[in-house]
């Protein structure tokens, strides 16, 4: 069962505006969320992550939102970019298992110049 | 500081083969991870380890197994290979820490089973 999801698997948004990705996720326990930004022939990077104490984290451009009582966390990006253009997966990791993350399937963000 | 190296980069294998894909951990970091990519869906988690042993394990059949060394380079093995195991393999290491962290990702090894 897919326990993170990415229902939108493409957004364009024109450079400068904002570019907001949205995840949801179905396990409670999961205690810590991330964002990755993949190229492609690239191994996914890390973007920004937030714990589940926390319900906004900020790095420059990027914020993540966490919204624990609907199970929803959301990565905004402003201004958008066109370098931004990649696709970004979620990840949530549950509590006491190390760095096992559990993906959503992606978005793959365009940022039209 | 060395990031995630991943061999090889690409593999064709015939089915019911063998495979061992390769896998050097960023310096300083004894945790990996390893990861099954297919065609457009997520990384689902296949096992990791740490200091050696195994240390968690996703919904994969045991024809997937792995190995770490003590310079925590690590391989994974997948016997009998089918053609959905035709996917990209990503490597990732972390140092171990009580609660999450990021981790480093390798440039993946596309696997293709024909």
């Amino acid at each position: 069962d897919q326990q993170v999801k990415q229902n939108s698997p493409s957004l364009s948004v024109q450079e400068g505006r904002i570019s907001i990705l949205n995840c949801d996720y179905t396990n409670s326990m999961f205690d810590y969320f991330l964002w990755y930004k993949k190229y492609p022939a690239e191994g996914p990077t890390f973007l920004i992550s937030i714990s589940s104490i926390k319900d906004k984290n900020e790095d420059g451009r990027f914020t993540v939102f966490l919204n624990k009582s609907a199970k929803h966390l959301s990565l905004h990006i402003v201004p958008s970019q066109p370098g931004d253009s990649a696709v970004y997966f979620c990840a949530a990791i549950p509590p006491n298992t190390g760095n096992q993350f559990y993906f959503g399937t992606g978005t793959s963000l365009t940022v039209i110049p | 500081e060395t990031g995630v190296t991943q061999s090889p980069t690409h593999l064709i294998k015939t089915r019911g083969q063998q495979v061992t894909l390769r896998c050097s951990s960023q310096s300083g970091h004894n945790t990996v991870s390893w990861y099954q990519q297919a065609l457009g869906q997520g990384p689902q988690f296949i096992f990791q380890y740490y200091r050696e042993e195994e240390n968690g394990r996703g919904n994969f059949p045991p024809r997937f197994s792995g190995l770490q060394f003590p310079n925590y380079s690590s391989e994974l093995n997948v016997n009998a290979l089918e053609l959905d195991d035709s996917a990209l393999y990503l490597c990732a290491s972390s140092p171990k820490t009580p609660g999450g962290t990021e981790a480093f990702f390798g440039q993946g090894t596309r696997l293709t089973v024909v």
